[in-house]
């Protein structure tokens, strides 16, 4: 079945360091890739996303780029604030079940000033 | 603001009772997908309703069952309660359509004691 691996957190980091969070996924076809964002004691929101290989998603700083050769969606984001502190999920959904997402554990981010 | 509303936000319930949650979605949007998160994981799809009718589910009981309404707006019943069942359920609604986004609601917290 699908799957979707993220790295372990939490990652700490200090103001303006430079954020990479590994994803990697497993399935069947051509999905779409997803980064959620989960901030304490809220739903989830939309990063960015992207619909086919080679294609990056872009939003308030962050990338990542669909790679079908490996498999990942790595995110990344050259400069993190204290306001970036929250949980990242990647996720992936395929065309045929658009309304199941499959997400990571999540991954805790902490950058501290 | 995305648009996806779900009450009650928090809910405390006993042990082998029965729980409504409910969603409103975002205007227009003619999927809702509800997902069950477990502290500290990520989402876990329960099911998908598509124009009024079940068309996705995930590992799940028969207990947890849904309905979608003709204004999109949907409900989640878990009969039964377990502890387990302790979790923030959160609601998704999106256009029939792999690559488009899913909005999500901000949650409803449910604790079964």
């Amino acid at each position: 079945g699908d799957s979707v691996t993220q790295m372990e957190g939490p990652v700490t980091l200090s103001e303006e360091a430079f954020l990479t969070i590994n994803c990697t996924y497993t399935a069947t076809g051509y999905p779409s890739l997803f980064w959620y964002v989960q901030y304490p004691g809220e739903g989830l929101q939309l990063l960015l996303k992207a619909t086919k290989a080679d294609d990056k998603g872009s939003n308030k700083g962050f990338e990542a780029t669909y790679r079908k050769e490996t498999t990942s969606f790595h995110l990344e984001k050259g400069s993190v604030q204290v306001s970036d502190s929250a949980v990242y999920f990647c996720a992936l959904r395929r065309a045929d079940s658009w309304g199941k997402f499959q997400f990571g554990a999540g991954t805790q981010v902490v950058v501290t000033p | 603001e995305t648009g996806v509303t779900q009450s009650p936000t928090h809910l405390i319930k006993t042990r082998g009772q029965q729980v409504t949650l409910r969603c409103s979605s975002q205007s227009g949007h003619n999927t809702v997908s509800w997902y069950q998160q477990a502290l500290g994981q990520g989402p876990q799809f329960i099911f998908q309703y598509y124009r009024e009718e079940e068309n996705g589910r995930g590992n799940f009981p028969p207990r947890f069952s849904g309905l979608q309404f003709p204004n999109y707006s949907s409900e989640l019943n878990v009969n039964a309660l377990e502890l387990d069942d302790s979790a923030l359920y959160l609601c998704a609604s999106s256009l029939s359509s792999g690559g488009a986004e899913a909005f999500f609601g901000q949650g409803t917290r449910l604790t079964v004691v």
